[in-house]
């Protein structure tokens, strides 16, 4: 109940079209859904995260859509750039985000040419 | 911009020896917490640190893990007795209180 569900494991995206990564969790008590991007040797860092009191919450070319009854959310990169390319992570946890993340098992995103 | 800091990047130790990971969050806030993750593997809970105590544990961080926070800024990871399977990049993150958790850039530990 406690594990987030993660796909594509892996996505080749063209300079400039839409990449789509989507989650899906069990845990109805979590209230809090980060997206983590990160880079080879590095650690993850904080992209985009969404609440479910709201359905969408875009930032730039990033974008997280929420269904909360059916448990999912997504983050869609519009436009995407070679320098998007890293691995995701979406994730989530509960109590107003002071408790652990459980992560998803990330996507490998390569923007090609 | 404040940062997590972890030190030392990469630490080779052999099976059966003592490792401390340390790690400096960032200075004002509240929630600490140590996570790994296996090559090419999900990011992996190991445990939380809030208010000088364990708040929360994995089934990962058997008895030969234990952290400390010793001196109000350092936030140490010991594994007392190394396992190849120990393997991995540890994360220490930090938490304000509420949403956001800055992680540091990981310690690679490499069990021979």
């Amino acid at each position: 109940q406690q594990q987030v569900k993660q796909s594509p494991q892996s996505l080749i995206v063209q300079k400039g079209g839409i990449s789509i990564i989507n989650c899906a969790y069990e845990n109805t008590a979590f209230d809090y859904f980060p997206w983590y991007q990160q880079f080879p040797g590095k650690g993850p860092a904080l992209l985009i995260a969404i609440r479910p009191d709201v359905s969408e919450k875009k930032e730039g070319r990033f974008t997280i859509s929420f269904n909360k009854s059916a448990k999912q959310f997504s983050l869609h990169i519009m436009d995407s750039q070679p320098g998007d390319s890293a691995t995701y992570f979406c994730a989530a946890n509960s109590n107003f985000g002071n408790e652990k993340l459980t992560f998803g098992t990330g996507t490998r995103l390569t923007i090609i040419p | 911009e404040p940062e997590v800091t972890q030190t030392p990047s990469h630490q080779v130790t052999q099976m059966g020896q003592e490792v401390i990971l340390r790690c400096v969050p960032i200075s004002n806030h509240l929630y600490f917490y140590w996570y790994r993750q296996i090559l090419g593997q999900k990011v992996e809970f190991l445990v939380s640190f809030y208010n000088n105590e364990i708040s929360e544990k994995s089934e990962i961080f058997d008895d030969q893990f234990s952290v400390e926070r010793p001196d109000g800024s350092n936030f140490t990871l010991k594994i007392r007795s190394t396992k190849l399977e120990d393997s991995a990049m540890y994360f220490c993150a930090s938490q304000k209180g509420g949403w956001e958790a800055f992680f540091g850039q990981g310690t690679r530990l490499t069990v021979v």
